[in-house]
């Protein structure tokens, strides 16, 4: 079963502007990492934050994460027509990594050139 | 490039048959976990080897089976296949210190398809 919810579903921004994506999850976490996915095909890392972080950069990307309400957003800045892609969340519990990442739906990017 | 290889990239098989899909890890790592993901859906959990042994297993049936060697390679093993097996299957390839996870390496998936 899922963990959390993505939102929104899909989102469509010029080129440019920035894009926010929010993710919610249900139970206690190790570290929630944001993943990238073109066309369908094999996931690329983003970002990874801890359970006792609360904000994270690299590059472009900003990550948030408030453990007191599930959530993190990923912030892409002046974003690209590369950008377009669907992001995932995904979760790693507390209780250890034996049960691999939990995914949220994901968000659907696109970027108008 | 995350080093992690699948094959084959398609396949296309008919309900009650089996198939196995493989996947190469990146060198060094220790553990290798497999996902399906279904259409419009996310990556589901299906289960994770460390150091050759099954240690994690996501909500699937034991029709689902598995395997990783020592030479970095792992299998994903499907009996009796169901038309909702039809779907994206990626392996992912980590390192495990103190038994939490950490960044998964994926591989570019294998897409499935039961007729």
């Amino acid at each position: 079963s899922q963990q959390g919810e993505e939102d929104p579903q899909a989102l469509s921004i010029q080129e440019g502007e920035n894009a926010t994506m929010n993710c919610s999850y249900k139970t206690s976490i190790n570290n929630l990492q944001w993943y990238r996915q073109n066309s369908g095909r094999g996931l690329v890392h983003l970002i990874l934050i801890r359970s006792n972080e609360r904000e994270k950069h690299s590059g472009r990307l900003r990550v948030t994460l408030d453990t007191s309400k599930k959530s993190s957003s990923l912030l892409i800045t002046a974003s690209r027509a590369a950008d377009t892609a669907s992001y995932f969340c995904a979760t790693v519990g507390s209780g250890g990594g034996a049960d691999g990442l939990t995914f949220g739906k994901g968000t659907h990017l696109i970027i108008q050139p | 490039e995350t080093g992690v290889t699948q094959s084959p990239t398609h396949l296309i098989k008919t309900r009650g048959q089996q198939v196995t899909l493989r996947c190469s890890s990146q060198s060094g790592h220790n553990t290798v976990s497999w996902y399906q993901q279904a259409l419009g859906q996310g990556p589901q959990f299906i289960f994770q080897y460390y150091r050759e042994e099954e240690n994690g297993r996501g909500n699937f049936p034991p029709r689902f089976s598995g395997l990783q060697f020592p030479n970095y390679s792992s299998e994903l093993n499907v009996n009796a296949l169901e038309l909702d097996d039809s779907a994206l299957y990626l392996c992912a390839s980590s390192w495990i210190a103190g038994g939490f996870q950490e960044t998964q390496y994926f591989g570019p998936g294998t897409r499935l398809l039961v007729l």
